[in-house]
């Protein structure tokens, strides 16, 4: 199987608080690449991130970061002290390994409330 | 940076009146492909393309048809539209396999 799952289907918190987002996928390869996007409410699709299986340690850019852990199947995503703006769906993908595209989870809607 | 430009971004029309929504890159990417993105049924692959003259079906290919006869661009083509083919559309261009993929700005067709 190739799933993607993030079982969160809607998150709402209040400004300023950090909230974390859960992707748990499954793999046969050992080596291969992880994704993050951001859908706002505008609709567009937008790249966050891409992790390698070599590379576990965690990236933080600003206030996002990223949690890869092998041993759980896990990329965990989290926002730290959260903004209106950062009100979103949040996609984890990972591309095929038999065919030519990226495998989504369903998506995490996020609402942050002022 | 990479620039993906579809057009239309809205578009609203009847049963069987064809339709051709564009896509063009600025990034002379070789792969190219299309989405539709659906409540409950996520993101899925319509066609892709891994260089000029070269396309691919992809997991709901039914209804559409593609041309690749550019690098540049790569239109989605719906000979005979319906209404279950109302949906959001991204087209997306990549690097290599394990490259990210960048989205147009979405294409949000209506078929009455």
């Amino acid at each position: 199987a190739q799933k993607v799952t993030q079982a969160q289907t809607e998150i709402s918190v209040v400004e300023k608080e950090d909230v974390t987002l859960d992707c748990v996928y499954e793999t046969r390869d050992t080596t291969y690449y992880l994704f993050w996007y951001k859908q706002p409410p505008s609709g567009e699709l937008v790249f966050l991130i891409r992790r390698n299986s070599f590379d576990e340690q965690n990236e933080i850019s600003g206030r996002y970061s990223w949690n890869f852990q092998k041993s759980t199947s896990s990329f965990n995503f989290t926002i730290t002290a959260s903004q209106v703006v950062d009100s979103a769906v949040y996609f984890c993908a990972r591309p095929s390994y038999n065919t030519d595209k990226l495998i989504f989870g369903t998506g995490t809607r996020l609402q942050v409330f002022p | 940076e990479a620039q993906v430009t579809q057009n239309p971004r809205y578009l609203i029309t009847v049963t069987g009146k064809k339709l051709t929504v564009t896509c063009s890159q600025n990034m002379n990417h070789e792969y190219m492909s299309w989405y539709r993105q659906d409540p409950g049924l996520g993101l899925r692959q319509i066609y892709y393309s891994m260089n000029v003259e070269v396309t691919d079906k992809g997991d709901v290919p039914e209804g559409y048809k593609v041309s690749r006869k550019e690098k540049r661009n790569f239109p989605l083509i719906l000979e005979s539209p319906s209404p279950n083919q109302t949906s959001l559309y991204f087209c997306a261009i990549r690097r290599n396999y394990n490259s990210p993929l960048h989205f147009g700005n979405g294409t949000r067709l209506t078929v009455t």
